[in-house]
């Protein structure tokens, strides 16, 4: 029930594509959708996030497009760069009660020059 | 204004020793959280806290695992005679508060290889 899943589990692109990171969920009291990078050594970060009650969310070249119906969501990266290569999480969270983050098992991005 | 840190950075214990891992929030701050990282399952909660007070234990594996905050400066993830399975990057969170405004900022892990 609080399960969060993303695909692919690793990821190769050109530089200058769009690399494409797809998460979807489970429950459906889920109402807040952050993407946390994670670069080797360090903690994860906060990249960029969505609110069940928007379909998009842009910022700069990383855009979310969440489809609530269908409780899927992914991250578009637009002109790909080498230094975007890192492991992205797709986190869910409730904003009532419990307010703990439910992590997926995240993606590993390769950016090729 | 430092981050979250965490100590010791690496640490390597025998099976069946115990390791206490430490984790220093951010000061101001009044959540913190407990994840457990590996490859295969990713970032796996473990326990939360809010002004000290644990919130939600769920994630402990309860029999080995335990966590403690005396203060709002200082966080503990106490492993009672330790497994190979328990080695994983441990991470520390703290947040301003929680709800939708409770970005995480994640300390750099403490690494825990069981021998």
């Amino acid at each position: 029930q609080q399960q969060v899943r993303q695909s692919p589990q690793s990821l190769t692109v050109w530089e200058g594509e769009t690399a494409i990171l797809n998460c979807s969920y489970e429950n459906s009291a889920f109402d807040y959708f952050p993407w946390y990078q994670q670069f080797p050594g360090e903690g994860p970060a906060l990249l960029i996030a969505i609110r069940s009650v928007s379909d998009k969310k842009e910022d700069g070249r990383f855009t979310i497009f969440f489809n609530k119906r269908e409780k899927k969501l992914s991250l578009h990266i637009t002109d790909s760069q080498p230094g975007d290569s890192a492991t992205y999480f797709c986190a869910a969270h409730f904003n009532t009660g419990n307010y703990k983050y439910v992590f997926g098992a995240g993606t590993r991005l390769k950016v090729i020059a | 204004n430092a981050g979250v840190i965490q100590t010791p950075r690496h640490k390597v214990t025998g099976k069946g020793q115990e390791a206490t891992l430490w984790c220093e929030p951010i000061s101001g701050h009044s959540a913190v959280f407990w994840y457990r990282q590996t490859i295969v399952q990713g970032l796996e909660f473990l326990t939360y806290f809010r002004n000290q007070a644990p919130i939600d234990d769920s994630g402990m594996p309860k029999e080995r695992f335990s966590a403690q905050m005396p203060n709002q400066s200082h966080s503990t993830l106490k492993i009672q005679s330790t497994q190979p399975q328990d080695s994983a990057v441990y991470l520390c969170a703290s947040s301003l508060d929680v709800g939708d405004t409770g970005q995480l900022y994640f300390g750099e892990g403490s690494k825990l290889t069981v021998l």
